[in-house]
């Protein structure tokens, strides 16, 4: 069975500093696909960014970018320039590309020190 | 606008009683989900429904049970069998291959 493991429970960062959330995973098979997510204390789930396995580029969305090592099946989250609103729980998640089966890690709450 | 709803928002259950959660998307996705969060524990998948008429157990599915009769809907039970049911839920949906999924706003669950 997949699992997926964030062994960081509560990070904190300067505002306008760089950050970065670890995330790995354990699966047998070759296909899947590889999320954050955050949420803030409306709890609402708001997707970060993506990256599928297949492709050896990593993703990047603005201020946010992973760092994507498939045979260490690492997938860690890097947050530039920090601000203020960044301050949530940050969620990795796996897609199998077999089942669509998807599970979370237990997240990371991130603090931003003004 | 396409979305999931979820209800109600908060749910209150006596002890030996079975309450059902309603989960409805208008996105015409074809895969459903339901997790459990408490806190420290991130998202548990409860089940999930690739396809109307099939689902699947997730890592939590003691003491729930859910149905998938249509493919707006995905409704979530939790029996009495289910001990410690206070917890916040979420229903999501999924489309296309490479999409992310879609979430409800939640459905928090407590004990009276």
């Amino acid at each position: 069975a997949q699992t997926v493991t964030q062994s960081q429970p509560e990070m904190s960062v300067q505002e306008a500093e760089t950050v970065t959330l670890s995330c790995t995973y354990d699966t047998s098979e070759s296909d899947y696909y590889l999320f954050w997510y955050k949420q803030p204390p409306s709890r609402q789930m708001i997707l970060v960014i993506r990256q599928e396995a297949y492709k050896q580029q990593n993703a990047t969305e603005n201020r946010f970018s992973v760092n994507f090592q498939k045979a260490a099946k690492s997938f860690s989250l890097k947050i530039s320039d920090s601000q203020l609103g960044d301050a949530a729980m940050y969620f990795c998640a796996y897609r199998s590309g077999r089942d669509d089966k998807i599970i979370f890690g237990k997240g990371t709450r991130l603090h931003i020190l003004p | 606008d396409g979305g999931i709803t979820q209800s109600p928002k908060y749910l209150f259950r006596k002890e030996g009683q079975n309450v059902t959660l309603s989960c409805e998307q208008n996105l015409n996705h074809d895969a459903m989900y339901w997790y459990r969060q408490d806190p420290g524990q991130g998202l548990r998948l409860i089940y999930y429904s690739q396809i109307v008429n099939d689902f699947q157990k997730g890592d939590i599915a003691e003491g729930y049970s859910v149905s998938r009769e249509k493919k707006e809907s995905f409704p979530l039970t939790v029996t009495s069998a289910q001990k410690n049911p206070t917890a916040f839920y979420l229903c999501a949906s999924l489309g296309r291959v490479n999409q992310p999924q879609h979430f409800g706003d939640g459905t928090r669950l407590s004990i009276l």
